[in-house]
């Protein structure tokens, strides 16, 4: 079984509608990300969270919403979608570890496979 | 800000070959760098992972380099494979372990039998 799972998996809807897109992990990490991915722009933020009472504003926030159910739940929420909110959105974890040396921390991500959306 | 380009956006090799994908960030004073492997309907993986201490990183067959005063990393793959088609992103992480990721548009390796 996948470690991030991302659900659904595709989604056609229409202007106006509302849409949640669920992540869930089985990795035991403390911070979720959500970003979208639109051709030639690659990867940009839309909402993190580093516990379930941290959640943080990315770089395009706007016209989005997120929930942290629980540690290993992070949905995103469109509250009233648009056409340009079409875009394939990635949910992804990480952990903050200190290896041996201490002054090196690694944060490496993990992600799901993504959702793909279109907005009619 | 911080911006990440990826130059080739495309690239398509014969089968054996070795190959070099660049990164560039516009902004030295980063945290890390990571490249990712993205293939279709499967989401990314993460590859290599460098601390802005280090100069490189190595798994396999993939070498990646870090050059922070030159804003460069390059993801070098020896004796590609057709396996190896995919879309390749790296991504820089700010000043502290806080920072927000910025990601490249990628760069879309096609290895040919």
């Amino acid at each position: 079984d996948a470690d991030v799972t991302q659900t659904p998996r595709n989604r056609i809807t229409k202007t106006g509608k509302r849409i949640m897109l669920e992540c869930s992990q089985t990795k035991g990490h403390d911070r979720m990300y959500w970003y979208r991915q639109d051709p030639g722009l690659g990867l940009r933020l839309i909402y993190y969270s580093f516990d379930v009472k941290d959640i943080n504003k990315g770089e395009i926030s706007d016209g989005y919403s997120v929930s942290r159910q629980a540690q290993a739940k992070f949905s995103l929420s469109l509250e009233s979608a648009i056409p340009n909110q079409t875009a394939l959105y990635f949910c992804a974890t990480a952990v903050w570890t200190s290896g041996a040396s201490s002054i090196l921390a690694k944060n490496i991500q993990y992600f799901g496979a993504g959702t793909r959306l279109s907005v009619l | 800000k911080q911006e990440v380009t990826q130059i080739p956006a495309a690239l398509s090799v014969p089968e054996g070959e070795n190959l070099v994908l660049n990164c560039s960030f516009t902004d030295s004073a980063i945290y890390n760098l990571q490249w990712f492997r993205q293939d279709p309907g499967k989401g990314l993986t993460s590859l290599l992972l460098i601390q802005s201490s280090q100069r490189e990183q190595t798994s396999g067959r993939l070498n990646a380099s870090l050059d922070k005063s030159s804003g460069r990393s390059t993801l070098y793959i020896a004796a590609s494979q057709p396996g190896d088609s995919a879309t390749y992103l790296c991504a820089v992480r700010g000043k502290t372990s806080y920072d927000k990721v910025i990601f490249g548009p990628g760069t879309s390796l096609s290895v040919i039998p």
